[in-house]
């Protein structure tokens, strides 16, 4: 079993959709949780962390149950640059700072 | 930009062949982790160094090995290159303690004939 799981995808979405993907973990010592964004042939950037609490930035949020070791990533009014692949990051690694990457999910946002 | 740089962006080599790939950490971080995407996959972890020491590695065989200098820049050394190594080699670097956020270059792509 892989240490992330994501969603499959790709996910398909006309604008103005909402879309949501999910993430399941299986490290329960991981510490902290992040979603990163990936365009094409380029590198990852943080999109953002994902506390218990749930936090949310403008129409992006984020939200984690360590009960069910789930992360989830909700996108509100999709626009044309939201399309890009987005990977479910799980920290762990005793001393030092490994982030465990999901497979990605890929999202295209239709006009 | 992130002021994460990395040397080649991209590179051909032969099978068997050794290559070593640069990265030049953000200013103020000590701490550069590599990483290696194959096509449609996500980043898997290779190894972390922080002052010059590794401290942390993911499940790759010795013949990936790695450096970091005093200025906090880095290599990665890759001996006996494989088909299989062809991919995306990914540097991240950051302030050490539990909430600094790794940032990445923008990578070097490994094609192995």
């Amino acid at each position: 079993r892989k240490e992330v799981e994501q969603d499959p995808g790709p996910f398909n979405v006309p604008e103005g959709a909402t879309v949501a993907f999910n993430c399941t973990y299986s490290n329960s010592a991981s510490q902290s949780f992040f979603w990163y964004r990936q365009d094409c042939r380029k590198e990852p950037k943080l999109l953002m962390s994902v506390y218990s609490s749930g936090n949310e930035d403008g129409r992006f949020t984020a939200q984690l149950n360590r009960a069910s070791q789930y992360i989830s990533l909700l996108i509100r009014d999709s626009k044309l640059s939201d399309s890009a692949t987005y990977l479910c990051v799980a920290v762990s690694g005793a001393g030092s700072y490994q982030l465990t990457f999901g497979k990605g999910t890929k999202l295209s946002v239709i006009p | 930009e992130t002021g994460v740089t990395q040397s080649p962006t991209h590179l051909i080599k032969t099978r068997g062949q050794q290559v070593t790939l640069r990265c030049s950490s953000q200013s103020g971080h000590n701490t550069v982790s590599w990483y290696q995407q194959a096509l449609g996959q996500g980043p898997q972890f290779i190894f972390q160094y922080y002052r010059e020491e590794e401290n942390g590695r993911g499940n790759f065989p010795p013949r990936f090995s790695g450096l970091q200098f005093p200025n906090y820049s880095s290599e990665l050394n890759v001996n006996a290159l494989e088909l299989d190594d062809s991919a995306l080699y990914l540097c991240a670097s950051r302030a050490a303690g539990p909430q600094g956020e790794a940032f990445f270059g923008q990578g070097t792509r490994l094609t192995v004939v």
